[in-house]
């Protein structure tokens, strides 16, 4: 596969439930991000890294937890979620953090908690 | 704090006409300006990037403009189709080195 890749497309979860979403890009960039859209908001971005190292958790409940075990894969567990945290989770990549360089969307993990 | 401005939230226009969407910015000091294309439920799909120093960028139908001293971008489509229908997001990566993202234009093509 190319570009940015997502699994699972879509997750139904109880609050109880641990679950984990997985991403992975195929494009040999060393920063990678997780984003959170909400129905009728802005594109929220959770975390940031480079490298496999942290650079950015934009304030997020720690009952999200990411883990980056190489450039090329990034995962998002998940456990006692609430109902609100029902989105669309969106994985992007791009060369370097920040700056000028161009970031790439997977298709997204549709989150449903009940 | 930047803050990224979308106007009209949803938009109709009959099949052939061509037509411009909007987005406004609080901070020109930007590092570039990208347009999404988002269909329903799906990713977002890169459109087109201006770097800070461009003015503009082309891609087929698609032209997208750039003037940080009003902190305006424009997106023109021209001859819309019926598979322009989607949301066309604007995002700006500023000085804080992070994307920030309109709430983004409903674009639906009449056939």
């Amino acid at each position: 596969e190319t570009g940015v890749t997502q699994t699972p497309r879509h997750l139904v979860m109880g609050m109880t439930n641990k679950k984990s979403l997985k991403c992975e890009q195929h494009l040999g960039h060393n920063a990678m991000y997780w984003y959170k859209q909400s129905a009728k908001k802005p594109l929220e971005l959770m975390f940031v890294y480079n490298f496999k190292e942290q650079t950015e958790n934009n304030s997020v409940p720690s009952r999200f937890s990411p883990e980056c075990p190489n450039s090329s894969h990034l995962f998002l567990h998940l456990h006692t979620l609430q109902p609100e945290d029902s989105a669309l989770y969106l994985c992007a990549s791009s060369q370097r953090p920040g700056g000028p360089y161009e970031q790439f969307f997977g298709p997204g993990t549709r989150l449903t908690v009940l | 704090k930047q803050e990224v401005t979308q106007i009209p939230a949803a938009l109709s226009v009959p099949e052939g006409e061509n037509l411009v969407l909007n987005c406004s910015f609080t901070d020109s000091a930007i590092y570039n300006l990208q347009w999404f294309r988002q269909d329903p439920g799906k990713g977002l799909t890169s459109l087109l990037l201006i770097q800070s120093s461009q003015r503009e960028q082309t891609s087929g139908r698609l032209n997208a403009s750039l003037d940080k001293s009003s902190g305006r971008s424009t997106l023109y489509i021209a001859a819309s189709q019926p598979g322009d229908s989607a949301t066309y997001l604007c995002a700006l990566t500023g000085g804080n080195e992070k994307l920030t993202f309109g709430t983004g234009t409903r674009l639906t093509i009449i056939p």
